[in-house]
């Protein structure tokens, strides 16, 4: 079947810009995630969705991150006013949740000039 | 927060031989533990996963065990061959809804 699907797969942005990365997981899967992943670093936790509501948030780095699952599908990762630093490879996975393995898609690598 | 970190950033092995990647969780909480593969472009793939009730665990020529005394998790993979040069992660959840990666461990697999 189908797997988790990112895109766009690439995005380049000038610093200062507004993005939006977009997530589509696995038909039936409650739980989503978004990491960060710097090169050369494991992933870094930012948000997990049960459903609809963000059951954690507590990886976001600051107020200029943001994300949303309205449906509880498809996930938009909102990063205002961008700066260099938030240049990394984003991460979207979902799951049954709880004890069960996260299934990623191949991630959006974000470069912010 | 917790921290997974994994003993060796990168194996060399000869094609055929076993390979050991070990890592460390810093959480007695934690419960339930997940290796991951990653290539190169690509997010992470999904090995095997271990609760913590289990010590050992097979798959497909991938064992994983757990030691929760002194919390070590290892990823054994018999046979070793090319196709499976990649970045190795362990992950392990905490609170039952986040987990923690480690840093990796890049498998080299040598003709």
């Amino acid at each position: 079947g189908a797997g988790v699907s990112q895109t766009p797969s690439n995005k380049v942005t000038e610093k200062g810009k507004y993005v939006e990365l977009r997530c589509d997981p696995i038909s039936g899967h409650t739980a989503l995630y978004w990491y960060r992943q710097s090169l050369g670093q494991g992933p870094e936790f930012l948000i997990y969705f049960q459903g609809t509501g963000a059951a954690d948030d507590s990886g976001l780095p600051n107020d200029r991150f943001f994300a949303v699952r309205p449906e509880g599908s498809v996930s938009t990762l909102k990063i205002q006013r961008t700066e260099r630093g938030d240049s990394a490879v984003y991460l979207c996975a979902s799951s049954l949740g709880g004890r069960s393995p996260l299934h990623f898609g191949n991630g959006t690598r974000l470069t912010v000039t | 927060g917790e921290s997974v970190g994994l003993h060796l950033p990168t194996l060399s092995v000869q094609e055929g031989d076993n390979s050991i990647i070990n890592c460390a969780y810093s959480n007695s909480a934690s419960d339930y533990f997940i290796w991951y593969k990653q290539e190169s472009g690509k997010g992470p793939q999904f090995i095997i996963d271990i609760r913590s009730n289990m010590d050992k665990r097979q798959g497909q020529r991938v064992t994983v065990l757990l030691n929760k005394t002194v919390k070590h998790l290892s990823l054994q993979i018999a046979a070793t061959q090319p196709g499976d040069s990649a970045v190795y992660f362990c992950a392990d959840l905490y609170n039952f809804n986040k987990f923690y990666f480690g840093s990796g461990t890049k498998l080299n697999v040598k003709p």
